[in-house]
């Protein structure tokens, strides 16, 4: 019955550190997304899984961005070589199914994110 | 994508009154979902509504996808339902993703 969980809460690094955040799903979704959230934006999506496969990347700003799920659950968000542009709030949601069917997704609490 | 416009972009009502935010999309939609970012920034689930109207306590959504919009009812506002609300919309076949728009900030004062 636990919602969607990630970790670190807040995180703050140096710039040029590599940074991972990670996602866990509500059990049993099937998809999961990742978001990055400005102040006084609303969500814009990075990508996407269904299962392990990773389904749309278009959202990853660049190639310091990637994300994997291995093992269809459990999701890690990871950024190299940070920049303070990269400083936002990093928001993971899962829904039961994919696109095609029931997509109602959940957020987590999100990831803030900030680099000196 | 798809372009989502709210209105307005900030609301400051008394406790216990009425208001309504609106949600314009640019192209036809197959979900729609509305959220209230809280002050302490967790994202909570509202509606689930592509089409139709629903209800949950004092709160209710209408959308008509015919004419692309959808409407969030507050009744009898509360302090507690200050903050940011987020209507998002999904569309097959324009990328996996939902696409948010820039919210309304409401303020609920005692």
């Amino acid at each position: 019955g636990a919602g969607v969980s990630q970790s670190p809460r807040y995180k703050v690094t140096k710039r040029g550190q590599d940074v991972a955040l990670r996602c866990d799903p509500i059990s049993g979704h099937v998809s999961l997304y990742w978001y990055r959230q400005a102040l006084g934006q609303g969500p814009e999506f990075l990508t996407y899984f269904n299962y392990e496969a990773q389904q749309d990347k278009s959202g990853l700003p660049n190639d310091r961005f990637s994300a994997e799920r291995p093992e269809g659950s459990i999701s890690t968000l990871t950024i190299q070589r940070t920049e303070q542009r990269d400083s936002a709030m990093y928001r993971c949601a899962s829904s039961l199914e994919s696109e095609g069917g029931y997509n109602e997704q959940f957020f987590g609490p999100g990831t803030r994110l900030t680099v000196l | 994508g798809i372009q989502v416009e709210q209105s307005p972009p900030d609301l400051i009502l008394q406790e216990g009154a009425n208001s309504t935010l609106r949600c314009n999309f640019s192209d036809s939609v197959n979900n729609l979902q509305w959220f209230h970012q809280n002050p302490w920034g967790q994202l909570i689930n509202l509606f689930y509504i592509p089409s139709g109207t629903k209800q949950n306590g004092r709160l209710s959504a209408t959308t008509v996808a015919t004419e692309r919009y959808s409407l969030l009812y507050i009744s009898s506002s509360q302090t507690t339902d200050s903050g940011v609300y987020f209507c998002a919309v999904f569309r097959l076949n324009t990328g996996n993703q939902f696409y948010f728009g820039t919210g309304t900030s409401l303020t609920v004062i005692p």
